[in-house]
């Protein structure tokens, strides 16, 4: 199993600003993900971090707005960029490949007034 | 396009029922099956996984089971507790990527 330590826990932030939410793993892995959860929805992947390669981005989401680094295999950040109220989420990071359990951070509750 | 669904979308039971959630997917190409428990404003907790050739996986008063031909799975929970309180999640793996149902939100009233 993976430990995956999320900072901050949440945040209240002005509309306008951008918030970076940092995720750290207690082992090496190759692929981490980046999800969004809507009030009341499910989770929807924003993007998967490769080290030493961009990030992959899946429909609906561009780098502009959610910058991702991933300066190793155990660390990744999301940067949400230019805040508004729609981007009010709990934002959480994942590890696990395809055939193996993926295991969660605590997840980054994010409002922005 | 894979999509999953859960069935029912909320459930309220008292204390020590017997419960099932339900969870069914269109797309049968799935690698695994993995269902979580998210706490209110929290992140996921993994409860099982199954892999596509399993058939089913327990843990404690868990159990989950996997049909990938009609793509459905079900997790029973045995003698619920007010603990159990949550939403349960499923998802599917199919390339590198975690599919999610909307979940089932369930209440054990004690």
């Amino acid at each position: 199993s993976a430990v995956i330590s999320q900072k901050p826990s949440r945040d209240i932030c002005q509309r306008g600003t951008s918030l970076t939410i940092q995720c750290q793993v207690d082992s090496q892995v190759t692929m981490m993900f980046w999800y969004r959860q809507q009030p009341g929805q499910s989770l929807t992947l924003i993007a998967t971090a490769n080290q030493g390669s961009e990030a992959t981005y899946e429909s609906g989401f561009v780098i502009d707005k959610f910058p991702i680094s991933r300066p190793n295999l155990t660390f990744s950040t999301l940067t949400v960029s230019n805040m508004s109220p729609e981007d009010s989420s709990i934002y959480l990071c994942s590890v696990g490949d395809t055939y193996t359990e993926a295991f969660f951070g605590q997840g980054t509750r994010l409002t922005v007034v | 396009k894979q999509e999953v669904t859960q069935i029912p979308a909320a459930l309220s039971v008292p204390e020590g029922e017997n419960l099932v959630l339900n969870c069914s997917f269109t797309d049968s190409a799935i690698y695994n099956l993995q269902w979580f428990r998210q706490d209110p404003g929290k992140g996921l907790t993994s409860l099982l996984l199954i892999q596509s050739s399993q058939r089913e996986q327990t843990s404690g008063r868990l159990n989950a089971s996997l049909d990938k031909s009609s793509g459905r799975s079900t997790l029973y929970i045995a003698a619920s507790q007010p603990g159990d309180s949550a939403t349960y999640l499923c998802a599917v793996t199919g390339g590198n990527k975690l599919v999610f149902g909307a979940g089932t939100i369930l209440r054990v009233k004690s």
